[in-house]
């Protein structure tokens, strides 16, 4: 298996608090992935990262701030934490980008509950 | 419509049983695609890619039908453990990201 772990693995908070959760590999691949999932949706891409310092949004960026300041790590911040962000995120690590058949590398996921 | 589209089942199958699943995408540039499995409430995990030749891997089969714009992924001689959700993943015309369907369920009966 894939080196990436995800922490916590499980969090309730309220409404309004700030969350960060973290994402962390040991494969030192260059692409890395926040996801969110909830029932009825496939996985929404949330935010990724190219590189150290290098981010973009994805399709469900809106509430959502990340930072990658090691190859390593991969941090996804709620700034104000709504119900609506109630849902499983997984972080994801990939090789490199733009490559036919480069297949993405899933953590164990984080359980979200916001109050 | 959406970009990647599946079949939620469930899929009730004895062992033994063949079964198949279909995935359409909307976007005819997509370069790259996957099956991806996933048990409940695990993470996803790539179950193989999709070539254009078609592929197989033991008891799966998957296939990719671009004038259509559609994979399938057919397994064989069910079991047990193949009770899942199966994800089918496409990649846009360019940079790495996936789309991803909503699953497939799969539930395999004694």
């Amino acid at each position: 298996d894939a080196g990436i772990t995800q922490s916590p693995r499980h969090k309730v908070t309220e409404t309004g608090t700030p969350v960060t959760l973290r994402c962390h590999q040991t494969e030192n691949h260059r692409y890395m992935y926040w996801y969110r999932q909830d029932p009825g949706h496939g996985l929404r891409l949330i935010h990724y990262s190219y590189g150290v310092k290098d981010t973009d949004k994805g399709e469900v960026s809106d509430g959502y701030s990340v930072s990658r300041s090691k190859t390593e790590d991969f941090l996804l911040t709620l700034e104000s934490a709504t119900s609506s962000q109630t849902s499983v995120y997984f972080c994801a690590i990939s090789e490199s980008s733009g490559q036919i058949h480069d297949e993405q590398y899933f953590g164990p996921g984080t359980r979200l509950t916001v109050t | 419509r959406k970009e990647v589209e599946q079949d939620p089942g469930p899929f009730n199958v004895p062992e033994g049983a063949t079964v198949a699943f279909n995935c359409t995408y909307s976007n005819s540039a997509s370069q790259s695609f996957f099956w991806y499995r996933q048990d409940c409430r695990k993470e996803p995990k790539l179950l193989m890619s999709v070539y254009s030749s078609g592929n197989e891997d033991g008891r799966f089969t998957a296939q990719l039908n671009r004038a259509s714009q559609y994979i399938s992924l057919l397994i064989r001689d069910s079991k047990l453990s193949d009770s899942a959700t199966y994800l089918c993943v496409v990649n846009m015309e360019y940079g790495n990201k996936l789309v991803f369907g909503a699953g497939t369920i799969l539930r395999v009966k004694s």
